[in-house]
Order: C-alpha cells, then structure tokens, then sequence
C-alpha cells in the first residue's frame, strides 16, 4: 500500500554536528509534507513544512528538502543540541475523497550524544 | 497561543468497559483528526471531522464512535474495551483547504487492564 516510511530507526549524533533525517514517499498526489518532533508522553510537535512546489524551506536550525523526482524529504537539523533528542516523523498530506487525509511515516528515534 | 486540549491526560479501564475521551480544537479550526499510537508506533489515523460531519475513516474499529459538535470540541467514544487498545490517542485540529500543519494535542493514555 502507499506510505510513508523512513530509513534509519534510530539516529545517534554527536552534539554540535548536524542531523540528517531521510524520509520516503510513495504518493506523488501528495501536495504537502511535514516534519513533527515527539518527545516522550508529547504530542506530536510541529517543526516545519514544504509545499510540493518548494524543493526547500529553511527554519531556524531546521532545513527541509524535497526532491519530487525521487519522492525524497529530508530534515536537516544543524548543531544538535541534547534538546533535539525525540522520535520524529515525516507526514504527507493528500486529497482523497474530497477531503485531506495525513500519512505518517515510522518515526526516526535522535539520540544526542554528549 | 492556545494549542489543542484534550481530556484526560490519562484514563484506566478494564476490559469490556466504555470510555470517552474528549477534544477541544484551536479556535477557529474547523477540522479534527483522531489517531491511535501504540508503543513505538506512528500514529495511526482513525477518523477526522470537518464542519461536524465526519470527512475520513480510518483504521477505527466498529466499537468507536465519534462525533464532533456545535462548539467543534469532538468526542471519541470507546466501547467494549479490549487490552489491544491500550495506547496514546491524540487529536489533532487544522484549517481545513489552507497548507497549515495539524497541531496535536498531548494525547488521552488509555490503558486497559
């Protein structure tokens, strides 16, 4: 079936260095995508989106790619902090039906390490 | 800048009893979502509401049943509870045909027993 999944299950970076969380999609409907951050007992936390005609969006610390050709998002986190250290998703939004629907991906558990 | 509510925080049931978990969009939302996360689980959507009525259905058992109402709070009605739904649920609200992100609330923990 369609969906939207992730490489890596867990990531574990150095503080300072930069993160890269890799996402894959399978639905080129898909207009909109979205990058949560989970802490534990949280939410899901908005961090930032991209609109299918963007190919980047840049945040503070956050980037987000997108490359439509390969159905590829990307979330790049520069200078990692202990405080970046949650379970993120990637989710895609499409209009199914008439109405919006959101998929979320496996989540990527960051591990910041000191 | 008021977020998603949802009541309770956490909820204890025993098998085969009922429960209500409740939701309280951002104002001016005027679309609900409803998901389900096992542990160590993306959230898994069970169904959204847009103006009331019911847009979506997703993964959600026979035995749920939800509703939004005037006032766009929405309720997520659970019967005949088993130990398999056991797990965080989260609401979440957007503006519907805007690209605005879903916001979620902190999720109802149901644990059944």
């Amino acid at each position: 079936g369609e969906s939207v999944g992730l490489h890596l299950p867990t990531l574990s970076v150095q503080e300072g260095d930069n993160s890269i969380i890799n996402c894959a999609y399978s639905n080129s409907a898909s207009d909109y995508f979205i990058w949560y951050k989970q802490e534990s007992g949280k939410g899901p936390q908005f961090i930032i989106d991209i609109r299918s005609n963007m190919d980047k969006r840049q945040g503070q610390r956050v980037t987000v790619l997108l490359n439509k050709t390969v159905k590829h998002l990307s979330l790049q986190i520069a200078a990692t902090q202990p405080g970046d250290s949650a379970v993120y998703f990637c989710a895609e939004r499409r209009l199914a039906g008439g109405t919006y629907k959101y998929i979320f991906g496996t989540g990527t558990r960051l591990k910041v390490l000191a | 800048a008021a977020g998603v509510i949802q009541s309770p925080r956490h909820l204890i049931k025993e098998k085969r009893e009922t429960a209500t978990l409740k939701c309280y969009p951002i104002p001016r939302h005027d679309t609900v979502y409803w998901y389900q996360q096992g542990p160590g689980q993306d959230p898994q959507f069970l169904i959204s509401f847009y103006e009331k009525m019911q847009s979506d259905k997703g993964s959600i058992p026979d035995r749920f049943s939800a509703q939004q109402f005037s006032d766009y709070h929405s309720e997520l009605n659970m019967s005949s509870l088993e130990l398999g739904d056991s797990a965080l649920y989260f609401c979440a609200s957007s503006r519907d045909r805007v690209n605005s992100p879903l916001h979620f609330g902190n999720g109802t923990r149901l644990t059944v027993t």
